[in-house]
């Protein structure tokens, strides 16, 4: 079965743009859940969708949104972007709730804002 | 107080020796709890979870568990320099679905 899978693996954003990040969760699982890593921070949830429906949301400003489709590819978007923004973005999916199931990681988006 | 806590480390520890690694968290009810590892530069992948008071072991990893106490731990036995990377404690709370990371402990195994 193949992995969790997110595109682009790399990107290099200026301040004030907006940026759309992808992931593909493995076959069969519903639920995908974003997080955003920083060596300060640690790894902080961002939102988890389940069934095109978002079922939790962590404590991030609304310039974080996200969508997930019928397919349950899920998207993730961040608005006017700031430099604090930079960050590795990873999404995991599970077959059920995350708090219910394993989550598997995928490689993570690493997202630099100049 | 922050709901799950790590010791940031690093930890180092010889190889062949016993690595111990710790984590508390806050008590809100039924809880899991989840050991992830994260290789520099890589994505976190799961070692071992445990639900129940008491030891589980997976190999040279045992996870054990005191929830009267708040801490779940992972050791290490007989640790490879492979086994260097940052480990990551996670808590599911069920009463809402909540899930929190710690910030993790960098391990180093020392040939």
């Amino acid at each position: 079965k193949a992995g969790v899978t997110q595109t682009p693996r790399y990107l290099i954003k200026t301040r004030g743009q907006q940026v759309t990040l992808s992931c593909s969760p493995i076959s069969g699982h519903r639920s995908v859940s974003w997080y955003q890593q920083t060596p300060g921070q640690g790894l902080q949830f961002l939102f988890e969708y389940f069934s095109e429906t978002q079922r939790n949301k962590g404590n991030f400003p609304g310039r974080f949104s996200g969508r997930q489709f019928s397919n349950s590819r899920s998207e993730m978007n961040v608005s006017t972007l700031e430099l604090g923004d930079s960050a590795l973005y990873l999404c995991a999916s599970s077959m059920g709730l995350a708090a219910q199931e394993t989550q598997y990681f995928g490689p993570g988006t690493r997202l630099l804002v100049l | 107080q922050k709901e799950v806590e790590q010791n940031s480390g690093p930890l180092s520890v010889p190889e062949g020796a016993i690595a111990s690694l710790n984590c508390t968290y806050s008590d809100r009810g039924s809880q899991s709890f989840f050991w992830y590892r994260q290789y520099s530069g890589k994505s976190p992948e799961l070692i071992m979870f445990i639900y129940s008071n008491g030891d589980k072991e997976d190999g040279r990893f045992t996870a054990q568990l005191n929830k009267a106490s708040q801490y779940v731990s992972l050791l290490i036995r007989d640790s490879q320099p492979s086994d260097s990377a940052t480990y990551l404690c996670a808590v599911i709370w069920y009463n809402n679905n909540d899930m929190r990371f710690g910030a993790g402990t960098r391990l180093t195994v020392k040939p």
